[in-house]
């Protein structure tokens, strides 16, 4: 079946160390995300990238950084420059289509102690 | 810049009836996309109803229907004959369509469904 998978389902790390989350995807979509959600707030958006090679900052982009070196594949590291690290982090796909909705993996619990 | 607000961190409906979950958005745009998303506990976001402001009719997927306002911004969500699987966090959330990676999400409502 066609998806978004992304591992491990929760993350550990010690303050100061740098971590990277993992995104895969097998369907054939273009444009990724990244967001971060919190209590009580809605879905923040950190990068994205529409093809490989490139990508955009988001709204909270600082302490984060992402590559896209093949289609299916947009990991996130969170820096040790990240002040408050300790989120849910849900990554998306989008195919074509200007109403194309955004499709979601299962997310990633990290916890940073 | 747009922002979406969902007035109701929580609700609570009784299995089989129905409940209306409240979503309001701020823009200068004529042209947009509006979504619910559904979060059950497994986190994983579902997409639940879709909207383009263009239509004027309202969109309507098998128990879930939008009420869609345009002049007064105002996109909610219907639930009818509730049922306890959709007991979830539902977030409303729109796209320009100048440019399509720049989607708002509300905070959020947590839907409560009684047996």
């Amino acid at each position: 079946d066609g998806g978004i998978t992304q591992s491990p389902k929760y993350l550990f790390r010690k303050e100061g160390q740098n971590v990277t989350l993992s995104c895969e995807q097998n369907l054939n979509h273009d444009a990724m995300y990244w967001y971060r959600q919190d209590p009580g707030q809605g879905l923040r958006l950190i990068y994205y990238s529409q093809i490989v090679n490139d990508f955009q900052k988001g709204d909270i982009a600082e302490g984060y950084s992402v590559s896209r070196e093949k289609k299916e594949s947009f990991p996130l590291t969170v820096t040790s420059a990240q002040k408050n690290p300790t989120a849910f982090y849900l990554c998306a796909s989008r195919p074509q289509g200007d109403n194309s909705p955004l499709h979601f993996g299962n997310g990633t619990r990290l916890t940073v102690t | 810049a747009q922002t979406v607000t969902q007035s109701q961190p929580e609700m609570s409906v009784q299995e089989a009836e129905t409940v209306t979950l409240s979503c309001t958005y701020d823009t200068s745009e004529s042209d947009y996309y509006l979504f619910w998303y559904k979060q059950p506990p497994s986190r994983q976001m579902i997409l639940v109803i879709r909207q383009e402001a263009y239509k004027q009719q309202n969109a309507t997927e098998n128990r879930f229907s939008v009420n869609f306002q345009k002049a007064a911004k105002s996109f909610s969500l219907k639930i009818s004959d509730s049922q306890l699987g959709d007991a979830a966090m539902y977030f409303c959330a729109y796209r320009t369509t100048y440019n399509n990676n720049d989607m708002r999400f509300g905070a959020g409502t947590r839907l409560t469904v009684k047996p």
